[in-house]
């Protein structure tokens, strides 16, 4: 199994900074990789597929970025309804998830 | 507009077999895959397996020896059926779908806990 190791695994920031969450697979997975956002209690939201591309509603300020082994997930403002957990996901073979991070504001 | 539901017991009992449904609406099982994951409490999320659209399956090696994954494609619901459930199996479980996009719509999740 592919194994995805996400960082940091807690982040606290201020509205307005830019954030980045990273994940690293243990092998090269091309772009297969998406970004979620999860808030307590809802379902998983998806913002980024394969590495780079903007899911449909979701606000410019998130981007994705990497391909390979490495990649990052960048809010360029932060904005208080961005409090969540985030996770990235490999699909280049069976699924795995990265840990998670959960982002607050200071 | 996309939706996911799953439903099933809150509390099943060790050893005992978990049946969980899980109710599309949105879009057609025969052309999108729907696949299950879940999230055991203050851990990260683990894979579980898939029906894809043509009907086939492939479940997470872990778990495939007490794993089956079906649909009805007439009421849109895709089951999960896991035996011999012990306090490891412990999770809110998700449903999703993958079509054009993977993983791109989830359900709420179904809480699950192992417990007599």
């Amino acid at each position: 199994d592919i194994q995805m190791t996400q960082s940091p695994s807690f982040l606290s920031a201020s509205v307005g900074d830019r954030v980045t969450i990273n994940c690293k697979a243990s092998q090269n997975i091309n772009r297969y990789l998406n970004w979620y956002q999860q808030k307590l209690g809802e379902a998983p939201k998806l913002l980024i597929y394969n590495a780079n591309s903007l899911q449909t509603g979701i606000p410019s300020r998130f981007s994705g970025s990497g391909s390979g082994t490495d990649f990052t997930l960048t809010i360029s403002s932060l904005q208080p309804e961005d409090v969540a957990t985030y996770f990235c996901l490999q699909h280049n073979s069976w699924p795995t998830f990265g840990a998670g991070t959960k982002l607050e504001l200071k | 507009q996309v939706q996911l539901k799953e439903s099933g017991p809150g509390l099943v009992q060790p050893s005992q077999t978990l049946s969980l449904t899980c109710t599309v609406s949105g879009f057609s099982l025969t052309s999108n895959s729907v696949h299950w994951v879940r999230q055991p409490p203050g851990k990260g999320l683990e894979w579980v397996g898939a029906i894809w659209s043509g009907g086939s399956t492939d479940y997470n090696s872990a778990l495939k020896s007490r794993l089956s994954i079906s649909r009805d494609t007439s009421k849109s619901q895709v089951f999960l059926k896991m035996n011999s459930l012990q306090t490891e199996d412990t999770a809110i479980y998700f449903c999703t779908r993958s079509g054009v996009r993977v993983m791109d719509a989830w359900g709420q999740g179904a809480s699950v806990t192992v417990s007599s």
